[in-house]
């Protein structure tokens, strides 16, 4: 069964440093999105993504967030300036007609 | 700001027994409705989907959707101790990114 990829698996960084998540989603679909998880608190949403933009995204994601999709499969998010809030895990998911989305495994992301 | 709202737990259930879990959300627009199975320290996990009035079976679940009163459940028959995990409902509307509730976590006790 298809499945999206994500790496790493767990992230540690010092606060004010700059991480690149990687996402590889499922080929044949076309939305993708990032969400995270504070440990005990619900799943977040971040940001979508189609055709190559954000199509939308929440208040999460200031201005120290970006995403790419540099070559046709990976898909990234970037937090520059990490603080310490920023701990939790990401899960990248896709979707091939925006319903039913398939999430990665997540990046447990700890910053120190 | 559209909220999806779920208990919490613990809820607790015997062996083979029938578990109920319930969802509201406040977004009258919202058309498609899923539970996911999230295991501790695990991703989301599709279990079932549903989009129209009514209940949709699959296996031993049973989702059970009614948009006039904006709730949403998902009934677990025979109860498993494998079925213990926390239970999250999410909803989306055309183009709009699913939003999760908080989960109801699921204890079946053997």
């Amino acid at each position: 069964e298809p499945e999206v990829t994500q790496t790493p698996s767990h992230q540690v960084t010092q606060m004010g440093q700059e991480v690149i998540l990687r996402c590889v989603p499922i080929s044949n679909h076309l939305y993708f999105y990032w969400y995270r998880q504070i440990l005990g608190q619900k799943v977040e949403f971040l940001v979508s993504f189609y055709n190559n933009e954000i199509s939308e995204k929440s208040e999460i994601f200031d201005d120290r967030f970006s995403v790419e999709r540099p070559d046709g499969s990976n898909f990234t998010l970037k937090i520059r300036s990490t603080k310490l809030e920023d701990s939790a895990m990401y899960f990248c998911a896709s979707s091939r007609d925006d319903y039913g989305y398939t999430f990665g495994s997540g990046t447990r992301l700890t910053v120190v | 700001q559209k909220e999806v709202e779920q208990n919490s737990g613990p809820l607790s259930v015997p062996e083979g027994a029938i578990a109920s879990l319930n969802c509201t959300y406040s977004d009258r627009g919202s058309q498609s409705f899923f539970w996911y199975r999230q295991y501790s320290g695990k991703s989301p996990e599709l279990i079932m989907f549903i989009y129209s009035n009514g209940d949709k079976e699959d296996g031993r679940f049973t989702a059970q959707l009614n948009k006039a009163s904006q709730y949403v459940s998902l009934l677990i028959r025979d109860s498993q101790p494998s079925d213990s995990a926390t239970y999250l409902c999410a909803v989306n509307g055309r183009n709009t990114p699913l939003v999760f509730g908080k989960g109801t976590r699921l204890s079946v006790i053997a």
